[in-house]
C-alpha cells in the first residue's frame, strides 16, 4: 500500500473536465514538488507534469497540475478517448529518501 | 533521440541472481540521475532504486535494500542492477528512467525488461 494515496478509478465523459487527486503527507506531497504520469497498457509512463505544475514539451494543455499543501491534482480538459489510461502522481520523499508513487488512477471516459 | 533500452531480464529461480542494464543514447547520461522502478501487471509503478549523476549516491526501497545494487558506467552510458537473492515478490517488470532534476521527474523512460522469479 503507498504512502500515496489516489482514488483507483475515475470518469467522465468525452469533452468534459475530469480531475484527479493525490494525497500524500508532509514528507513527499508537503515538502516536495509533484509530477504526474500518464500510462497505456503494455507501454512505458510518460511524463505529463513535473514541478507541479509543468509540462513538458509536447504535452497538450488540456493537461493542467496544482499542489496544496499535502494534496496533488491533474486536471484534464476537454476530455477525450485517447486519455483514457492509468494516471501515477509521484513525489520525492524525505522519510524514503526517494521518490514515491501513489498507487494510480483508472480512467475511463465514458 | 534521446534513448534508454533495458536489457537482461528472464527467468531466475527463487535465491537467484540477475542484472540488469540500460544503455543511454541521444543525450549527455553523466548529467543526470537515474532510477529503476518496476511493475507487476496490473498493478502499479513501485520505485526500486536510484543513482546520482557523479556515482557516488545511491538510494534504494526498503524491500530491495541489501539485495540489489544500482550501478553506472558513464563511460558506457549504461545504468545496472545488481539482483540477488530473488524472491518471488521481485517477479515484474522493470524500467530505467532519467530524473530531469534529481527528484520523481523521470522524462525518459525505457520500454522494460522483465524478471520472473520461479522455480
Amino acid at each position: 500500500q503507498s504512502v500515496v494515496t489516489q482514488p483507483p478509478s475515475a470518469s467522465g465523459a468525452p469533452g468534459q473536465r475530469v480531475t484527479l487527486s493525490c494525497s500524500g503527507s508532509s514528507s513527499n506531497i508537503g515538502s516536495n514538488t509533484v509530477s504526474w504520469y500518464q500510462q497505456f497498457p503494455e507501454t512505458a509512463p510518460k511524463l505529463l507534469i513535473h514541478s507541479n505544475n509543468q509540462r513538458p514539451s509536447g504535452v497538450p494543455d488540456r493537461f493542467s497540475g496544482s499542489k496544496s499543501g499535502t494534496s496533488a491534482s491533474l486536471a484534464i480538459s476537454g476530455l477525450q478517448s485517447k486519455d483514457e489510461a492509468d494516471y501515477y502522481c509521484a513525489a520525492w520523499d524525505d522519510s524514503l529518501n526517494g521518490p514515491v508513487f501513489g498507487g494510480g488512477t483508472k480512467l475511463t471516459v465514458l | 533521440e534521446v534513448q534508454l533500452v533495458e536489457s537482461g531480464g528472464g527467468l531466475v529461480q527463487p535465491g537467484g541472481s540477475l542484472r540488469l542494464s540500460c544503455a543511454a543514447s541521444g543525450f549527455t547520461f553523466s548529467s543526470y540521475w537515474m532510477h529503476w522502478v518496476r511493475q507487476i501487471p496490473g498493478k502499479g509503478l513501485v520505485w526500486v532504486s536510484r543513482i546520482n549523476a557523479d556515482e557516488r549516491r545511491t538510494g534504494y526501497a526498503d524491500s530491495v535494500k541489501g539485495r540489489f545494487t544500482i550501478s553506472r558506467d558513464n563511460a558506457k552510458n549504461t545504468l545496472y542492477l545488481q539482483m540477488n537473492s530473488l524472491r518471488a515478490e521481485d517477479t515484474a517488470v522493470y524500467y530505467c528512467a532519467r530524473d530531469l532534476f534529481g527528484a520523481a521527474s523521470m522524462d525518459v523512460w525505457g520500454q522494460g525488461t522483465t524478471v520472473t522469479v520461479s522455480s
